[in-house]
């Protein structure tokens, strides 16, 4: 079965710092999903990557696929308040979104003024 | 983005009650949902695919006697822990597959619920 580690499990950054977690499969990844929850919470969908080597950006975070596709990275530039939480990565399976995600532990971001 | 709500959001019951969880796509239609599970400070567990029209598939280990699922419509899934006990306290979320090409349909989270059993 398909295990995703996420690192660092916390990370406190203070206000405006950038700030990088990353996501590592033991296998290739055929859709790699970015959420946000907040504790307690449902999770909010961030970004989907597909193809290795693709990257995309959405307001201040930015998410990256390498190119072998076991690996990718979310990027938050000038952190903020908001985004604090918890980023978790879920992995879709091969052949499309018909199956459910296997996702990592989390990484918890807690953003100091 | 595509909006899925889950009511109730909150629920407490006695132990060996059933308790049913709703799932909705407020604005899409849904072939397929999903149900996870988050225990305190861990990541979500999948349990079982929801299927419009069709049974449920159950992940290895959840007992498709406790966790009844029936996906009515293409818009509401619902999920019901029967006879529920102290250790199904949980938090139970589920998400709705919006289709759209089917390579790249993306999977949207409802708020969850908050399932304590006493």
């Amino acid at each position: 079965s398909q295990e995703l580690e996420q690192s660092p499990q916390s990370l406190i950054v203070q206000e405006g710092k950038n700030l990088t977690i990353n996501c590592t499969s033991s296998k290739t990844l055929y859709g790699l999903y970015w959420y946000k929850q907040k504790y307690g919470e449902g999770l909010i969908f961030l970004m989907m990557l597909q193809k290795g080597g693709e990257e995309k950006s959405h307001e201040k975070i930015t998410a990256k696929l390498d190119e072998k596709k076991q690996q990718s990275s979310l990027h938050i530039t000038a952190s903020q308040p908001s985004h604090a939480g918890i980023y978790l990565c879920g992995a879709g399976q091969e052949g499309g979104g018909a199956d459910g995600l296997t996702f990592g532990k989390g990484t918890h971001l807690i953003i100091q003024p | 983005g595509a909006v899925v709500s889950q009511h109730p959001s909150r629920v407490i019951c006695k132990s060996g009650t059933s308790v049913k969880i709703e799932c909705r796509s407020l604005d899409f239609q849904a072939t397929t949902m999903f149900w996870y599970r988050q225990f305190p400070k861990q990541s979500l567990m999948l349990m079982a695919t929801s299927n419009e029209g069709s049974k449920a598939t159950y992940e290895q280990g959840v007992e498709k006697d406790k966790f009844l699922i029936n996906h009515a419509s293409l818009t509401l899934s619902t999920l019901t822990v029967t006879s529920a006990h102290p250790e199904d306290s949980s938090f139970y979320i589920c998400s709705a597959r919006e289709e759209t090409d089917y390579s790249t349909d993306t999977q949207y989270f409802g708020p969850g619920t908050r399932l304590t059993v006493l």
